[in-house]
């Protein structure tokens, strides 16, 4: 069973559209992240869920929404893409704060803006 | 603010060689700290992790210790395998936040 599901694995799109990324966890935990990793790998926390409410925000554009149904799903919604976007965004659970809770990734979702 | 910073990469090194990759941070306070690897296609996973000084984190033969004197956890290992070669991201975290702030990763070839 995959512990964190993130759908889909890749997504090719033009400038302007609109696209959604879901992630599931099957973990039971409480808080889930979406993180960025650009071209040279670098990481960034984009925003964090804690059972449903959004506890971190990061300088992000509005086009980025993002949208927790249930604390298993945190899902991404972006407007209006741009070039710039291209990147594989990760979605992540843990149970809370502290050193000894890790965080679990999902796999990826390769995201290419012609 | 809170960051890390690692080494660039990528490091190429040959089987059954020592292998260091250097992580300073910077933090208000005592954080704790990871490091959590990604193998190509995947998502990271964590590796190992120490919660304060002089801890020393240890995990399928890697090891980093805490040092507080230098604001560093630098990632070792005695004999690398050709299955090691991943991206390597140190970590940081401090109590009570949900936030891990990652270094920009560090590239490992093992070549067999």
């Amino acid at each position: 069973d995959t512990a964190v599901s993130q759908t889909p694995k890749y997504l090719v799109t033009q400038m302007g559209n609109d696209k959604s990324i879901k992630c599931e966890q099957n973990l039971g935990h409480d808080t889930m992240y979406w993180y960025k990793q650009d071209s040279k790998k670098f990481l960034k926390i984009m925003f964090s869920y804690n059972n449903k409410e959004l506890i971190i925000n990061e300088t992000v554009p509005n086009r980025f929404s993002p949208k927790s149904p249930d604390k298993a799903h945190l899902n991404l919604h972006i407007n209006s893409l741009e070039l710039g976007d291209s990147a594989v965004y990760f979605c992540a659970s843990s149970q809370g704060t502290g050193a000894n809770e890790k965080l679990f990734f999902g796999s990826g979702t390769q995201l290419s803006v012609l | 603010g809170n960051s890390v910073t690692q080494m660039e990469g990528p490091v190429t090194l040959s089987e059954e060689a020592f292998l260091t990759i250097n992580c300073t941070y910077t933090a208000t306070g005592y954080p704790s700290l990871f490091w959590y690897v990604q193998y190509p296609g995947e998502g990271l996973q964590l590796l190992l992790k120490a919660t304060k000084a002089d801890d020393k984190g240890s995990n399928k033969g890697f090891e980093a210790t805490y040092r507080k004197e230098t604001t560093s956890f630098h990632l070792e290992k005695g004999s690398v395998q050709v299955s090691d070669s991943a991206v390597y991201f140190c970590a940081l975290r401090m109590d009570s936040s949900y936030k891990l702030i990652f270094g920009s990763g560090t590239r490992l070839l093992v070549r067999p």
